[in-house]
């Protein structure tokens, strides 16, 4: 149950687009379609913002997206804001019938 | 409104246990499989265990196998983790979330903190 690989950190300015990428393997990302992402704000839990690797929940913003390529999943946002500030995390699901997450990205809007 | 209330967090001695709660409201719980995730002071969030929704599979991370039991009552809308021979790195704040599809979480509780420490 190794996690998920996410960078550390990104950075964008206001306006642009960035993605987070979160790799694993044939037993996880590449073999499920259920990945997901989330928003943490510190002190705060998680926020659901995409779901089944594409999925947004009702109320998240269509600048958030989700997209699986192989055994890597990414989430973009474009139009960043200052309230994007966060961190993120991705999960799946895994063939031991478990989860896994990935360590977290800090995204910083310049 | 759909709520997650987690209790029972506490400090702990190495080795003791403790057993948290997480009282659903506001959906019928008894219709959803549930999980328990926790995230360590300053660390990312790890997934712990989950449950189906008449309680009948269990699943659970190997750093907890044998040590931890998820469970739940349906009739009272309650999950459960009963957590044995605790460690300090079992030290975290401790969230309850509903599963929405495949293992997505799409409400989660405030969390409650538990301290293993001597």
């Amino acid at each position: 149950q190794s996690a998920l690989t996410q960078p550390a950190s990104v950075s964008g300015s206001p306006g642009q687009s960035i993605t987070i990428s979160c790799t694993g393997s044939s037993s996880d990302v590449g073999g499920y379609n259920h990945v997901s992402w989330y928003q943490q704000h510190p002190g705060k839990a998680p926020k659901l913002m995409i779901y089944d690797v594409s999925n947004r929940p009702s109320g998240v913003s269509n600048r958030f997206s989700g997209s699986k390529s192989g055994n890597t999943a990414s989430l973009t946002i474009s139009g960043l804001q200052a309230e994007d500030e966060s961190d993120y995390y991705c999960s799946s699901y895994t063939s031991s019938s478990t989860l896994v997450f990935g360590g977290g990205t800090k995204l910083t809007v310049l | 409104e759909v709520q997650l209330v987690e209790s029972g967090g506490d400090l702990v001695q190495p080795g003791g246990s403790l057993r948290l709660s997480c009282a659903a409201s506001g959906f019928t719980f008894s219709s959803y499989w549930m999980h328990w995730v926790r995230q360590a002071p300053g660390k990312g969030l790890v997934w712990v265990s989950r449950i189906n929704s008449d309680g009948s599979s269990t699943s659970y991370a190997d750093s907890v196998k044998g040590r931890f039991t998820i469970s739940r009552d349906n009739a009272k809308n309650t999950l459960y983790l009963q957590m044995n021979s605790l460690r300090a790195e079992d030290t975290a704040v401790y969230y309850c979330a509903r599963d929405l599809s495949g293992g997505a979480g799409d409400y989660w509780g405030q969390g409650t903190l538990v301290t293993v420490s001597s």
